[in-house]
């Protein structure tokens, strides 16, 4: 059972318009949410979080948007660039189950192509 | 402030042999975290480890197996290799379990033949 969904495998996006990526998740237990990004032979680099109680987290030009109603969230990165090009990956955090994290829960990625 | 490191970056092993991977975190991080990754999965969560001991772990047989070593530096250890073990394997480490951000290492790119 997957707990944390990125139905888009992939997103293609002009240079200098919004890129909306999504994520969607099934267990209500999350703490936090976090994005990150990954370009080829790197290791993911983390991005924005944002804690289950906000809707909302800005950072620059990346702002993470959460509904909880709908267990939904998604990233919105404004003003695109070309090195924004790389594959995103939501993932759902349990900070204090059991007085420890169970880990990241990573949906599958969703590949960004910033094109010119 | 140096990053997370993984070695060896690349490694090809036989089915059946075993493998460690080796993982230093960033200095004064004491949890490491490592992760699977493979095309068809995506990243999966493999076990925690937190002051040399293992806090969690996620849905894996027991030929995953892992530790942490009083420096924090941690190793992870597979049996037994099949062939569906091939994956990047990478590390994540950070000050405390409870903290949400985890800084990635690049990886072990591990393929059984």
């Amino acid at each position: 059972d997957q707990q944390v969904k990125q139905n888009s495998p992939s997103l293609s996006v002009q240079e200098g318009r919004i890129s909306i990526l999504n994520c969607d998740y099934t267990n209500s237990m999350f703490d936090y949410f976090l994005w990150y990004k990954k370009y080829p032979a790197e290791g993911p680099t983390f991005l924005i979080s944002i804690s289950s109680i906000k809707d909302k987290n800005e950072d620059g030009r990346f702002t993470v948007f959460l509904n909880k109603s709908a267990k939904h969230l998604s990233l919105h990165i404004v003003p695109s660039q070309p090195g924004d090009s790389a594959v995103y990956f939501c993932a759902g955090l349990f900070a204090y189950s059991g007085g420890g994290a169970d880990g990241l829960t990573f949906g599958k990625g969703t590949h960004l192509i910033i094109q010119p | 402030k140096a990053g997370v490191t993984q070695t060896p970056r690349y490694l090809i092993k036989t089915r059946g042999q075993q493998v460690t991977l080796s993982c230093s975190p960033i200095s004064g991080h004491r949890s490491v975290s490592w992760y699977q990754q493979t095309p068809g999965q995506g990243l999966q969560f493999l076990f925690e480890y937190f002051s040399e001991t293992q806090r969690n772990k996620g849905n894996f047989p027991g030929r995953f197996s892992g530790r942490q070593f009083s420096n924090s530096r941690s190793e992870m250890n597979v049996s037994t290799l099949e062939l569906g073990d091939s994956a990047l394997y990478l590390c994540a480490s950070k000050t405390t379990v409870a903290n949400t951000e985890a800084f990635f290492g690049q990886g072990t790119r591990l393929t059984v033949v």
